[in-house]
């Protein structure tokens, strides 16, 4: 069964780092999307992105963060120079968006920023 | 501001009972309602529901949508240990973007 796969499992980085997370969405999937999920917390939502641009983003996804679809297969989570806070699972999700908009997530990054 | 209240925040069942879990929300616009099951990491996809009063159903997971009280409810019959985790309610409001409820964290107890 076709799933989203993240890379990696954890990362631990120091402040004022850049890190990037990696995803590989379902393959015929056409909408993708970033989620963090503080421990403790809800779910957030971070940033949609279809035909190659951002659809929409929140007010936490600031300059500090970028997405992009270098290939036909990874859709990429950049922040640029991490913070404390910035802390948490980052989850990646795909939706195939033509049948369904069902959203499948990955596993997750956990991203420790010390 | 739109937002997604589940409860009850936790519950301790034993095997065999059933549950029923609530997800009420406000948003300003609506395309569907969205189980998920949290147990270490990624939420796993339960349901989507975008009708009010047809009832999806899986195994002995069922979930149905009421569109004029603006609420969902997930029942799980005969529980199992295995079905221990948090489960999360989540609303597309029409863009894709979907907003979380906090969750319920279920217990199932031996």
């Amino acid at each position: 069964e076709p799933e989203v796969t993240q890379t990696p499992s954890h990362q631990v980085t120091q402040m004022g780092q850049e890190v990037i997370l990696r995803c590989v969405p379902i393959s015929n999937h056409l909408y993708f999307y970033w989620y963090r999920q503080i421990l403790g917390q809800k779910v957030e939502f971070l940033v949609s992105f279809y035909n190659n641009e951002i659809s929409e983003k929140s007010e936490i996804f600031d300059d500090q963060f970028s997405v992009e679809r270098p290939d036909g297969s990874n859709f990429t989570l950049k922040i640029r120079s991490t913070k404390l806070e910035d802390s948490a699972m980052y989850f990646c999700a795909s939706s195939s968006g033509t049948y369904s908009y069902e959203q499948y997530f990955g596993p997750g990054t956990r991203l420790t920023v010390t | 501001e739109d937002k997604v209240v589940q409860s009850p925040l936790s519950l301790v069942v034993h095997e065999g009972d059933t549950v029923t879990l609530n997800c009420s929300y406000e948003v300003t616009n609506f395309r569907s309602l969205l189980w998920y099951k949290q147990e270490k990491k990624a939420p796993t996809f339960l349901f989507m529901l975008t009708s009010s009063g047809i009832e999806k159903k899986s195994g002995r997971l069922s979930s149905i949508l009421d569109k004029k009280e603006l609420f969902s409810i997930l029942n799980i019959t005969a529980t199992q240990t295995g079905d221990s985790a948090v489960y999360l309610c989540a609303v597309d409001g029409n863009t894709g973007k979907l907003i979380f409820g906090q969750g319920t964290t279920l217990q199932v107890k031996p």
